[in-house]
């Protein structure tokens, strides 16, 4: 069985510019979550997905982030314009029960 | 509201003796609590969790942890650690009524030969 993938691994951007992240879950996993890691503090929580509907996006820094999950299976994040305080990694990461799996994640550089 | 905390920035053993990354943590409603492990280049893979039951819960390469509510403690054990353990440690919790993770901020391991 596939693991939680996403893509690009790594993004390096300048301030201003637009970046889009892909994540695609294990399949069949109707819970999708995003969470990020600035400047190596802790993991914090971004949004949750529940199929294609916005469960939870409390963890959501500013408009400039914005989430989809069109037909409830691979999920996008776009951060339109990126900032400096954005740099950080991005986790995706799927549940269909209590524990979560983890992509690899996405390493965003904005200079 | 829940937290966790990871009191350790840096654990470091010798290959072979007992492991502890310690974790502590605070929810409204009955704890949900995993481990996860961070090697290099790599990303988060799930170790273990306590959701019920028994307070000791054994996970992936060999390691356990034990759960105890009156400490609000869920500390990470391995009896014999090894090199290839040496890694980034978080300890996260949820509320049994939601799903997002609160993680603690992190403790990295390194076993000597």
């Amino acid at each position: 069985e596939a693991g939680v993938t996403q893509f690009p691994s790594h993004s390096v951007i300048e301030k201003g510019q637009t970046v889009t992240l892909r994540c695609d879950p294990i399949s069949g996993h109707d819970n999708l979550y995003w969470y990020r890691r600035v400047m190596g503090k802790e993991i914090k929580f971004l949004l949750h997905f529940v199929k294609e509907s916005k469960q939870d996006e409390s963890g959501m820094p500013n408009n400039r982030f914005l989430a989809e999950r069109t037909g409830g299976t691979y999920s996008t994040l776009k951060v339109q314009p990126a900032e400096l305080e954005d740099s950080g990694v991005y986790f995706c990461a799927s549940s269909q029960a209590n524990e979560q799996y983890f992509g690899p994640g996405t390493r965003l550089t904005v200079t | 509201a829940q937290s966790v905390a990871q009191p350790e920035d840096q654990v470091n053993v010798a290959e072979g003796n007992p492991l502890t990354v310690k974790c502590t943590y605070s929810v409204s409603g009955n704890p949900y609590l995993f481990w996860y492990v961070q090697y290099p280049n790599r990303g988060l893979q799930f170790l273990l969790k306590y959701i019920t039951g028994d307070n000791l819960v054994k996970g992936s390469y060999g390691f356990e942890a034990e759960f105890n509510k009156s400490q609000t403690s869920f500390h990470l054990k391995k009896p014999s650690a090894l090199v290839s353990d040496s890694a980034l440690y978080f300890c996260a919790v949820r509320d049994s009524g939601r799903y997002k993770l609160s993680f603690g901020a992190g403790t990295t391991v390194t076993v000597r030969a």
